[in-house]
């Protein structure tokens, strides 16, 4: 019973390439939200994702980050032309239902893609 | 001031000890409460969640919210160097919201 699959777990680019960062969420979960951690800020969020649909990308900037969450496939986060301040550790969570509520639904966190730009 | 506030540690105690960590919040909307760990190198894992105030207890952990004073707590009894890890309060305002985490708070339990 597969968890949350990020994938690569470490990518390297450039300042200026593009960085796409793909999670495959646990099967039949049908939330996706994406997060950024900083050594000195903690978890920070980006964006939370329905299937073919953004809910909530209140926590992405504005410029060079989109997501993706298709009928089939994984979910995407790009970043094109990447600076060195997009280095961080980038972590997808799932989860089956909303957030929040009477029923515990927990989101379910995968093991993170590390982005170094040199 | 912040949304969410945690002291960072890092925090060191013995085998055994008890150990209490803590947030605090500045947004009274707040109100469904949880408590992360996160081993190095891994994906935070849920440990506690609740909702309004009160108290909950599961096996050597036990969760606090206070929403009178914006603070929760988090207390592991008996505590063992598995415990070593980070842990990251979380709270959400409405049910659909973006879950809100706090910085995180380095536990070290020395054997």
């Amino acid at each position: 019973n597969a968890g949350v699959m990020q994938n690569p777990r470490h990518l390297v680019r450039r300042r200026g390439q593009e960085a796409r960062l793909r999670c495959s969420p646990v099967k039949g979960h049908s939330h996706v939200y994406w997060y950024r951690q900083l050594p000195e800020e903690g978890l920070k969020f980006m964006v939370y994702l329905q299937k073919e649909n953004i809910i909530d990308e209140s926590g992405m900037p504005k410029e060079r980050f989109s997501a993706e969450f298709p009928k089939e496939g994984p979910s995407i986060l790009r970043i094109q032309q990447v600076v060195r301040g997009d280095s961080a550790a980038y972590f997808c969570a799932s989860s089956p239902r909303t957030q929040g509520g009477s029923y515990n639904s927990p989101l379910h966190f995968g093991n993170g893609t590390r982005l170094t730009v040199t | 001031q912040k949304e969410v506030e945690q002291d960072p540690g890092p925090l060191s105690v013995p085998e055994g000890a008890i150990v209490s960590l803590n947030c605090t919040y500045s947004n009274s909307a707040f109100q469904y409460f949880m408590w992360y760990r996160q081993y190095s190198r891994k994906g935070p894992e849920l440990l506690m969640y609740t909702y309004s105030s009160g108290n909950k207890e599961d096996g050597r952990f036990t969760a606090q919210v206070d929403k009178s004073s914006k603070y929760i707590s988090l207390f592991i009894r008996d505590s063992q160097p598995s415990d070593s890890a980070t842990y990251l309060c979380a709270m959400i305002a409405q049910a659909g919201t973006a879950l809100i985490f706090g910085k995180g708070t380095t536990l070290s339990v020395s054997s």
